[in-house]
């Protein structure tokens, strides 16, 4: 009973390269949630999607930054040319339903962290 | 003004001590309240939901004032392996996300 699942655990970068981040939800799960954790810093939203749709975005950098979770295979973050500021965890979480379903909850993946030189 | 916030501590605490952490949530249409927990360059970990009525778990105690927008959880009897940081989680029915406290660091001492 696999949990959630997270690759590259680590990554390193060079300034102006592209990084996919793959997170594959638990077994049955359809909305996948991408967070943002800089050092010493709290989890920071940033997408949400379910199966082939992006539900809110609100948290995404409007530049650089996409994701998407096709209709088959692993949620994917990608982030284009990126910059030393882009060096942080990256947590993919997992849920069975949707966030307005009462006492609905969501699981992590170990995260993948991204280092730019 | 943040949807949850936390007394970002640190709190530090001998072994055996008991410890409560508070969080307010902003959003009265919050329905779904939770206190996670993370480790050092860990995941965040579900540690338990909170319950109108309150809750407990071992050592664990959740409860949940909606009329002042408040949660709590309380640790007895604390345990080396209880530091961490401890995040508090709320959703709510209008919403698309799940809302993170930006976590309150506990470090038990020997």
């Amino acid at each position: 009973n696999a949990g959630v699942m997270q690759n590259p655990r680590h990554l390193v970068r060079r300034r102006g390269q592209e990084a996919r981040l793959r997170c594959s939800p638990m077994k049955g799960h359809s909305h996948v949630y991408w967070y943002r954790q800089l050092p010493e810093e709290g989890l920071k939203f940033m997408v949400y999607l379910q199966k082939e749709n992006i539900i809110d975005e609100s948290g995404m950098p409007k530049e650089r930054f996409s994701a998407e979770f096709p209709k088959e295979g692993p949620s994917i973050l990608r982030i284009q040319q990126v910059v030393r500021g882009d060096s942080a965890a990256y947590f993919c979480a997992s849920s069975l339903r949707t966030p307005r379903d009462t006492q609905e909850t969501q699981y992590f993946g170990p995260g993948t962290r991204l280092l730019v030189l | 003004r943040k949807e949850v916030e936390q007394d970002p501590g640190p709190f530090n605490v001998p072994e055996g001590a008991t410890v409560a952490f508070n969080c307010t949530y902003s959003n009265s249409a919050s329905q779904s309240f939770f206190w996670y927990r993370q480790d050092c360059r860990k995941e965040p970990k579900l540690l338990m939901s909170v319950y109108s009525s309150g809750n407990e778990d071992g050592r664990f105690t959740a409860q949940l004032n909606r009329a002042s927008q408040y949660i709590s959880l309380l640790i007895r009897d604390s345990k080396l392996s209880d530091s961490a940081t401890y995040l508090c989680v709320v959703n709510r029915w209008t919403g698309n996300q799940f809302y993170f406290g930006t976590g309150t660091s506990l470090t038990v001492i020997p």
